[in-house]
C-alpha cells in the first residue's frame, strides 16, 4: 500500500533533550512538509523540501531542523532550542510543489516533560 | 486579514440536514484551493479539490468565487459519521499550502 508513516505515534521526553520525528513516504512525492498543530489551532508549516538536498523554512522553523538525504524520508528534528515543543506533528507529501494537494501521515503527539 | 478565515462553529446540525461552510481568503492571486476533514487527534485527509466551475462529490459541492474571494463547502444529507472539523486551504499564489483553522460539524440523531 502506498502512503505515509510516520513514528513514533506517540513520544515523550525530557526538557532539554532533542528528538527525531520519522517521516517515510512511499508515493514517489518530490514535495514533503512538517506542520505543528496545537489544540484548537491550524496548521503551522515548520519546514518543507521541494527536493533531495533541498529544504526551506516554513512559518515557525526557529528550534527544528530537518534533512532530505533520500527522496522518501524527511525527518524533523526537534531541539531543545524549542520552547513549546509539545505539539501533533504531521508530515505530508505532495506529487509536485505548490499547487497539489498533500496527503499526510497520521503524526506523532511529542509531549515533553 | 488573516489569510484564510473560517467561522469555527460549532455547527450543531440534525441527521438529514443541508449545511453549508464559507471561508474567505486574502490573496486575490491564489491558484488552488482544497477541503480537507479532520477528524479528532486524527491527521486531515483530503475531502475535495475546489475549481473554477464548481465541483461535486456525492454530498459535498465545493463551490470557488474568486471575485470576493470565497470557497463554499455545502454537505447535503448530512449523516453522523460527517461529524469532523473541515479545513480550508489556499494556496496564496507560488508558496506552500494555507491551512485554515477549521470549522467544527456535529451532526445528531
Amino acid at each position: 500500500d502506498g502512503g505515509i508513516t510516520q513514528s513514533p505515534k506517540y513520544l515523550f521526553r525530557k526538557e532539554g533533550q532533542n528528538v527525531t520525528l520519522s517521516c517515510e513516504q512511499n508515493l514517489n512525492h518530490d514535495a514533503m512538509y512538517w506542520y505543528r498543530q496545537d489544540p484548537g489551532q491550524g496548521l503551522r508549516l515548520i519546514y518543507y523540501s521541494q527536493i533531495v538536498n533541498d529544504f526551506q523554512k516554513g512559518d515557525i522553523a526557529e528550534g527544528y531542523s530537518v534533512s532530505r538525504e533520500k527522496k522518501e524520508s524527511f525527518p524533523l528534528t526537534v531541539t531543545s532550542a524549542q520552547k513549546n515543543p509539545t505539539a501533533f506533528y504531521l508530515c505530508a507529501s505532495s506529487p509536485g510543489f505548490p499547487y497539489n494537494e498533500q496527503f499526510f501521515g497520521p503524526g506523532t503527539r511529542l509531549t515533553v516533560l | 486579514r488573516k489569510e484564510v478565515e473560517q467561522d469555527p462553529g460549532p455547527f450543531n446540525v440534525p441527521e438529514g440536514a443541508t449545511v453549508a461552510f464559507n471561508c474567505t481568503y486574502s490573496n486575490s492571486a491564489s491558484q488552488s484551493f482544497f477541503w480537507y476533514r479532520q477528524d479528532c487527534r486524527k491527521e486531515p485527509k483530503l475531502l475535495m479539490s475546489v475549481y473554477s466551475s464548481g465541483n461535486e462529490d456525492g454530498r459535498f459541492t465545493a463551490q470557488l468565487n474568486r471575485a470576493s474571494q470565497y470557497i463554499s463547502l455545502l454537505i447535503r444529507d448530512s449523516k453522523l459519521s460527517d461529524s469532523a472539523t473541515y479545513l480550508c486551504v489556499v494556496n496564496p499564489s507560488g508558496t506552500a499550502l494555507i491551512f485554515g483553522k477549521g470549522t467544527t460539524l456535529s451532526v445528531s440523531s
